[in-house]
């Protein structure tokens, strides 16, 4: 089955930027996701990527990738309060039954 | 708003006591799945739909069982709570990409469960 690594934990200021790294295994990925989990909710769809992209950006969130290296990473700029949460990545695999693989999550503590 | 629903949030049962959890879903997609996510732990998936076909990872417990009534709604049954089954439970729904959709999962808010 296909690993997905991240690391388990980020410290950071309010108003300086976050990066979240992600590495994976199966290069078969068509799409990469990135969840973010507040305290006691469900997990919530951040942002993606198609594998045939290496970079997306989307508001405060930019999203790289380096399918040769299979490494996946989400920058935060500016980050709030509000974005203290696990972040979850996920490549979504080319199986057939539509399943995604997560990594173990990283949680993010924005210091004020 | 199209949405993934979950009731309740917060369930309290008995050790050895069956509890069904519900989850609904507006998108209507033919895809849905059951996680259940320990503390600090990624989401772990139990098993999952394909319309009505089910389909159960190889190391989901015996005690726990699912059935989906129809596209709307599935139901996670626990048929005799351990310790060990306390944890969110959380459900999501796609569209399968044969149907044209992404592999992209929308997740319910999770029913937390405590076993006393």
């Amino acid at each position: 089955g296909e690993d997905v690594e991240q690391s388990l934990f980020l410290s950071v200021r309010e108003g300086d930027s976050s990066v979240i790294n992600c590495t994976y295994t199966d290069s078969s990925s068509t799409y990469l996701y990135w969840y973010k989990q507040e305290p006691g909710a469900g997990l919530q769809l951040l942002t993606y990527i198609f594998s045939n992209m290496d970079m997306k950006q989307d508001q405060r969130l930019t999203v790289l990738l380096n399918k040769k290296d299979k490494h996946l990473s989400l920058r935060i700029a500016d980050t709030q309060t509000g974005d203290s949460a696990i972040y979850f990545c996920t490549p979504g695999g080319n199986n057939a039954g539509n399943m995604l693989t997560f990594g173990g999550g990283t949680r993010l503590m924005v210091k004020p | 708003d199209a949405m993934v629903i979950q009731n309740p949030r917060y369930q309290v049962t008995q050790f050895g006591k069956p509890v069904t959890l519900s989850c609904s879903q507006t998108l209507n997609h033919n895809v849905m799945y059951w996680y259940q996510q320990k503390s600090s732990q990624a989401p772990k998936l139990l098993f999952h739909y394909y319309d009505k076909d089910f389909n159960n990872e190889a190391d989901t417990p015996d005690n726990f069982q699912s059935r989906r009534p129809n596209t709307s709604f599935c139901f996670l049954d626990i048929r005799s709570p351990g310790l060990g089954d306390a944890a969110m439970y959380l459900c999501a729904t796609s569209r399968d990409i044969l149907a044209g959709g992404f592999k992209t999962q929308y997740f319910g808010p999770g029913t937390r469960l405590l076993v006393l």
